[in-house]
């Protein structure tokens, strides 16, 4: 398997639960991202990882918990979310964390808190 | 404030016609500027950039050009064929930000065969 993986690619939840979300980079990658889409919205820049330290954290509240236990994996760990929270989250890595690095994406999880 | 625009939601074009993106940004110390485009249910995939010292890049169909003055871009796609059909993403980034990208809302493309 090739490029950026992320799963679940649906995932519907309560507020009081407890999930993950998993993204894989398989090119060999040294810096991760964590967007947010939310309708009509820019993307939002969440978390940036590089060499799995967190570099970047854009004020994002703490019911969202980042883990990047390795450069090929990140997590993002969600507990007791709003429905406003509900939107597409996009997992992304680049060769490096320069200014001019492409970041690849990947399909993302679509996300709906009830 | 949202530092990239992209004000057309939408855009229709005829096959073999030229498709136009607009992209505005307000941040003056932007140098780096990229589209995407996205197919649904597939995340953005990286399509063409430009860099604040050229005032145009082009990739076989897609040209890309930057007015600093004017702080614009576009992206032009000839001719336009219906697999161009998706959303297209600016997003810019300055050097002095690190690897922070701000996008646009995005710009949906329809290319009618």
């Amino acid at each position: 398997e090739t490029g950026v993986t992320q799963t679940p690619r649906h995932l519907v939840m309560g507020m009081t639960n407890k999930k993950s979300l998993k993204c894989e980079q398989h090119l060999g990658h040294n810096a991760m991202y964590w967007y947010k889409q939310s309708a009509k919205k820019p993307l939002e820049l969440m978390f940036v990882y590089s060499l799995e330290e967190r570099v970047e954290n854009n004020s994002v509240p703490s019911r969202f918990s980042p883990e990047c236990p390795n450069s090929s994996h990140l997590f993002l760990h969600l507990h007791t979310l709003q429905p406003e929270d509900s939107a597409l989250y996009l997992c992304a890595s680049s060769q490096d964390l320069l200014e001019q690095d492409t970041q690849y994406f990947g399909p993302g999880t679509r996300l709906t808190v009830l | 404030d949202q530092q990239v625009k992209q004000n057309s939601p939408s855009l229709s074009v005829q096959e073999g016609r030229i498709s136009i993106l607009n992209c505005d940004y307000t941040n003056s110390m932007f140098d780096y500027f990229l589209w995407y485009k996205k197919y649904p249910a597939e995340g953005p995939t990286f399509l063409i950039s430009i860099s604040s010292i050229k005032d145009k890049n082009e990739d076989g169909r897609f040209t890309v050009f930057l007015n600093k003055s004017a702080k614009h871009l576009s992206l032009h796609i000839v001719p336009s064929q219906p697999g161009d059909s998706a959303v297209y993403f600016c997003a810019a980034s300055a050097t002095n930000t690190g690897n922070q990208f701000y996008f646009g809302t995005g710009t949906s493309l329809t290319v009618i065969p």
